[in-house]
């Protein structure tokens, strides 16, 4: 199975700043139609996960603009250019090229 | 609005069986791949199954493989999922899900199966 690998695990930030979130896979996410299937989800306290990247820096609907993905192959990013308070939770990175599609392990966002 | 409500869990005993339901709304349900996921209680995320637009084709993880099945009813706009032999370790949130790679990826709200005695 693809290893899916996030650092940090724990980000404490300050409001208004911006934070970074690694995700590194096992293998190549590169599909041979040239789309990179990897995607962020976020997961708010008491909530259910939310998508909020398809195919490394696509947004999702209702998604703000400060949150943006990158990357290429298997290095990629999550940032944030400001946090608000609303951002505090859990992000996930999922790669859903190989089966069974999995997850990173979480890193949790919270105010300093 | 796009839309999936999942129901059916519950306490179930060791050993046992449960099927979950998920409703969907608000979005073409004939056309999506549609999964399940699960998330245990403080814990991280697991994609369990998929299954195409007709159900002709499923995949599932290890985890589950032989005792999780998944199937769909697109008259009724409905998925599910048929947990057998079920033990601890399968105690967690049961999301619907929709197995898009492009432009439309929501979840249901989830619903909680707890295995014990």
């Amino acid at each position: 199975d693809v290893v899916m690998t996030q650092s940090p695990l724990s980000l404490p930030v300050t409001l208004g700043q911006p934070a970074s979130i690694s995700c590194k896979s096992s293998q190549s996410l590169v599909h041979s139609d040239g789309n990179i299937y990897l995607n962020w989800f976020q997961q708010r306290p008491g909530q259910s996960p939310r998508r909020l990247i398809y195919k490394v820096s696509n947004r999702d609907s209702g998604v703000p603009d400060r949150f943006s993905g990158s990357g290429s192959g298997t290095d990629f990013t999550l940032k944030i250019s400001r946090v608000e308070a609303e951002d505090v939770g859990v992000y996930f990175c999922l790669q859903v090229l190989h089966w069974p599609w999995t997850f990173g392990q979480g890193t949790t966002v919270e105010i300093k | 609005e796009v839309q999936m409500v999942e129901s059916g869990g519950g306490l179930v005993q060791p050993g046992g069986s449960l099927r979950l339901s998920c409703a969907a709304s608000g979005f073409t349900f004939n056309i999506y791949w549609m999964s399940w996921v699960r998330q245990a209680p403080g814990k991280g995320l697991e994609w369990l199954a998929n299954i195409n637009q007709d159900g002709s084709e499923k995949y599932y993880v290890d985890s589950v493989k032989g005792r999780f099945t998944i199937s769909r009813d697109n008259a009724k706009n409905s998925l599910y999922l048929q947990m057998n032999n079920l033990g601890a370790e399968d105690t967690a949130v049961y999301y619907c899900a929709i197995a898009d790679r492009g432009p439309i990826g929501n979840w249901g709200q989830g619903t909680l199966v707890t295995v014990s005695s």
